[in-house]
């Protein structure tokens, strides 16, 4: 079946580090990927998405670029802030009448000051 | 005002108790989710409604019933809560039924107690 494997928390960095959370994904077609962000004690929001192989999404200094070859859709900022701790997850859909989300497992982040 | 509200917050119930978290939203979406939290494996979905007439199980559906009253409101109901349903549920719309991006927005999540 689809599925989304993330790498396993916790990731714990200083302020103003390089953020990667690799995330690879199996699938039966060409699935639709995003990165969705869940600060403490709230539910989840779309952080960003990218439709197509080679597509790259980002939002408020994040980025994720499709890459059909390897199965991933790693998550990238270039200096993180304290602001930026929270769990992430990242999750695909397939076309079809259900598009339902598949979700990784998240992981936690903590940036420090 | 939040576009997705969940009732209650919190809930701390005993086994074999029933339970029912409910979910209102105020988007005009037609599509409704419920999900489970658990520490480790992300989110894994539990029904969802496509419209007030259909009702989907999703990969967790067991020990578990649905009601969608309202376009606007969709309730999970646990018939004899056993403790491990222990965990945060959430519920979530979609409007975009055209759309290839399916995005889901979420409410504010319920954490439920077993005991």
């Amino acid at each position: 079946g689809d599925s989304v494997t993330q790498m396993e928390g916790p990731v714990t960095l200083s302020e103003e580090a390089f953020l990667t959370i690799n995330c690879t994904y199996t699938a039966t077609g060409y699935p639709s990927l995003f990165w969705y962000v869940q600060y403490p004690g709230e539910g989840l929001q779309l952080l960003l998405k990218a439709t197509k192989a080679d597509d790259k999404g980002s939002n408020k200094g994040f980025e994720a670029t499709y890459r059909k070859e390897t199965t991933s859709f790693h998550l990238e900022k270039g200096s993180v802030q304290v602001s930026d701790s929270a769990v992430y997850f990242c999750a695909l859909t397939l076309s079809g009448s259900a598009r339902q989300l598949t979700f990784g497992s998240g992981t936690q982040l903590t940036v420090l000051p | 005002d939040a576009d997705v509200t969940q009732t209650p917050r919190n809930r701390i119930t005993k086994t074999g108790k029933r339970i029912m978290l409910e979910c209102s939203q105020t988007k005009g979406h037609d599509r409704m989710y419920w999900y489970r939290q658990d520490p480790g494996l992300g989110l894994r979905l539990i029904y969802y409604s496509f419209d007030v007439k259909d009702i989907n199980k999703g990969e967790i559906s067991d020990g578990y019933s649905v009601s969608r009253q309202a376009q606007a409101k969709f309730s999970l109901s646990l018939e004899s809560a056993i403790p491990n349903q222990t965990a945060l549920y959430f519920c979530a719309t979609s409007g975009d039924t055209s759309s290839f991006y399916n995005e889901q927005f979420f409410g504010p999540g319920t954490r439920l107690t077993v005991l």
